[in-house]
């Protein structure tokens, strides 16, 4: 069975601070993908990243950066130095089949000035 | 640059009609899928296929049907509304989300339903 766990249903930070998100899985496939999406309070869902089950580097683009431990099985992300635009629902997802994606229930990160 | 386009993006419907959501992409992409979101479940699939004529269930495809005649268009059917499919539906496209290609899934803008 797949599933991904986000345990934090709502973090509240001031902002400058950093914060780290949670994303654990469960899968029985040996090759597998993983993202985070954004969803900003209008709405859409932004693609963040995606990193396939054989790249542990971690990676970092400005001030988010992704820590992936397959030994673990997490997939955390981290904001530096939060903004208030950083304010949304933050979900982390593991491809099913390569076609589908299964979600996390999301974190919905507050960004307070 | 169209991408995914959903419509409608707000309905109401009263218990017992039906209503067709509509979902097209002009990226020719042959993996398309349906999701509902509701609060604190996250996003949970549907239905989905892997190309014109192919469809398959996901978690919660009780009340919603789905056919694939083209490439581009992939609509969902509520055949009885219930208040439990009061939700907010995304419709997704992709090339495939696995392989070398640096492929991710591309999202509509939702459809916020509701079924009184």
């Amino acid at each position: 069975a797949q599933k991904v766990t986000q345990a934090q249903t709502e973090i509240s930070v001031v902002e400058k601070e950093d914060v780290t998100l949670d994303c654990v899985y469960e899968t029985r496939d040996t090759t597998y993908y993983l993202f985070w999406y954004k969803q900003p309070p209008s709405g859409e869902l932004v693609f963040l990243i995606r990193r396939n089950s054989f790249d542990e580097q971690n990676e970092i683009s400005g001030r988010y950066s992704w820590n992936f431990q397959k030994s673990t099985s997490s997939f955390n992300f981290t904001i530096t130095a939060s903004q208030v635009v950083d304010s949304a629902v933050y979900f982390c997802a593991l491809t099913w089949g390569y076609s589908t994606l299964t979600f996390g229930k999301g974190t919905m990160l507050l960004v307070s000035p | 640059n169209a991408g995914v386009t959903q419509t409608p993006k707000f309905q109401v419907l009263k218990t017992g009609q039906s209503m067709t959501l509509q979902c097209a992409q002009d990226m020719n992409h042959e993996y398309m899928s349906w999701y509902r979101q509701d609060p604190g479940m996250g996003l949970r699939l549907i239905h989905y296929s892997v190309g014109a004529g192919i469809t398959d269930q996901g978690e919660v495809p009780n009340g919603y049907n789905v056919s694939r005649s083209t490439t581009e268009d992939f609509p969902l059917r509520l055949l009885s509304a219930a208040p439990s499919q009061t939700s907010v539906y995304f419709c997704a496209s992709s090339y495939g989300l696995g392989g070398v290609q640096n492929t991710e899934a591309f999202f509509g803008q939702g459809t916020r339903l509701t079924v009184v």
